[in-house]
């Protein structure tokens, strides 16, 4: 059972770089079994996929957020990341990782979820 | 893309049954049998409740059923108990390869 956990800073200033890291237990990243995504969800409103990873480390991205976004994998580490710069308020929300099958497409597999706060 | 359309809620008494919409496109809903429908609780991540349309996940109720005509799909929540007062939230494959979700529903029970 693939198990995953959201980490990285609560707070990020206005204009700076939003980084988040999701680790992955219970399975390898690398075993091209998995697609590897980002998912948000600001307070009281709903979700909004924003990208996904390939073990190979292709890349699909929500057209509304693709000049600002960069997903990785490090494979060493089991864990893939997400990176949005130039963020603003409208930034701010509950930033999930979520895995699906190579085969489906569907997120069987969800992180409990980071808050992000953009402020300064 | 633009977000599936959803209504804001709907409610039923116990033991009742209550029907989600989800409306999208001929490039997302239109185009795939790749819709599938999340539960969220207040405070806790999404959870699968039914995929490709109609399939439900091991562990989860067959009081939960889901079906799709053109572009809309549709979530069918039968013999309505307690907990199953939640968000929901439908999402779709696209024709561009990404994914899209739906505005999402507060399902109220009386």
């Amino acid at each position: 059972q693939v198990q995953l956990q959201e980490s990285g800073p609560g707070l990020v200033k206005p204009s700076q770089t939003l980084s988040l890291t999701c680790t992955v237990s219970g399975g390898s990243i690398s075993s091209g079994n998995y697609y590897w995504s980002w998912i948000r969800q600001p307070a009281g409103k709903g979700l909004e996929w924003i990208g996904r990873i390939y073990t190979s480390g292709s890349t699909s991205y929500n057209p509304s957020l693709k000049s600002r976004i960069t997903i990785s994998v490090d494979t060493s580490k089991n864990q893939f990341s997400l990176k949005l710069n130039s963020v603003t308020a409208a930034d701010t929300a509950v930033y999930y990782c979520a895995s699906h099958s190579w085969s489906g497409y569907y997120f069987d597999y969800w992180g409990q979820g980071t808050l992000v706060t953009v402020s300064s | 893309q633009s977000a599936l359309t959803q209504p804001p809620s709907v409610s039923g008494s116990p033991g009742q049954s209550v029907t989600i919409s989800c409306t999208g496109t001929s490039s997302d809903v239109g185009s795939y049998n790749r819709v599938s429908w999340y539960q969220q609780p207040p405070g806790t991540a999404p959870k699968l409740m039914i995929y490709d349309v109609s399939n439900r996940p091991s562990g989860v109720p067959d009081r939960f059923s889901g079906s799709k005509s053109g572009n809309t799909a549709s979530l069918t929540i039968s013999g309505l108990q307690a907990e199953d007062e939640a968000d929901y939230y439908c999402s779709s494959y696209t024709s561009s390869s990404t994914y899209v979700f739906g505005t999402g529903t507060k399902v109220i029970v009386l």
